[in-house]
């Protein structure tokens, strides 16, 4: 089990520019999320989905965009990337049995926007 | 909405002794999880342990323990027995209630995070 899986691990963008940050898991899992971490802070969410097809807003949507057409993958995609968008982005699958849950994360995606 | 505040920017432990990171939280639900996950300096969120709501132990897994106190609403994550490979940051976590139906989305809420730093 390679678990969450994210690329790139570093990308530095000019402003204007866009990308896509790729996801995956092996886990079989129906929750994923995107979260963003700014410098000394803690995560938010930006996007989440609870199965293929279905997706839905976070905390921190603006300037961001994803789809989930596979159990496996759910891509997050930055149009027009601007300063505020330097961050740290993290992909997490969710698991959960009887009372206990967990959400696995990626080793993230650290990305600068010049 | 759902507020976590851990009020510890930085917390030192000698090695070898126990420490208590603290975490409070806001919500008017009772249907609720609460989550630690550690950030060593490498970046990797690793989680640590999880307590629902309405388990009324404490969690343990290892040498971590949750501090459930419902009433105070405290989620205190204590470490026994520190070592150096403790040194990272910590965050506490909950996620979004359980609706009328008793399902969630799994949407976490984070801290700001405490950087604990364990001195040999």
């Amino acid at each position: 089990n390679a678990g969450v899986t994210q690329t790139p691990k570093f990308r530095i963008l000019k402003i204007g520019q866009s990308m896509t940050l790729q996801c995956t898991q092996d886990m079989n899992h129906n929750y994923m999320y995107w979260y963003r971490q700014d410098p000394g802070m803690g995560l938010k969410l930006i996007y989440y989905s609870v199965g293929a097809g279905i997706t839905d807003k976070g905390e921190v949507p603006n300037g961001y965009n994803v789809s989930r057409s596979t159990t496996e993958d759910f891509p997050l995609r930055l149009e027009l990337a601007a300063p505020s968008q330097t961050s740290v982005y993290f992909c997490a699958s969710r698991s959960w049995s009887g009372s206990w849950e967990t959400q696995y994360f990626g080793p993230g995606t650290r990305l600068l926007v010049l | 909405a759902q507020k976590i505040t851990q009020t510890q920017p930085g917390m030192f432990v000698q090695e070898k002794e126990a420490v208590t990171l603290d975490c409070t939280y806001d919500t008017s639900d009772q249907s609720y999880g609460l989550f630690w996950y550690k950030q060593p300096s490498s970046g990797e969120m690793i989680f640590l342990i999880y307590q629902g709501s309405y388990d009324e132990q404490n969690a343990t897994e290892g040498r971590y323990s949750l501090n459930f106190q419902k009433a105070r609403k405290s989620a205190n994550l204590v470490i026994s027995a520190s070592q150096l490979g403790d040194s990272a940051m910590y965050f506490c976590a909950m996620r979004e209630p359980t609706n009328a139906g008793g399902t969630s989305y799994g949407k976490l809420t984070f801290g700001q995070g405490t950087i604990l730093t364990v001195h040999p």
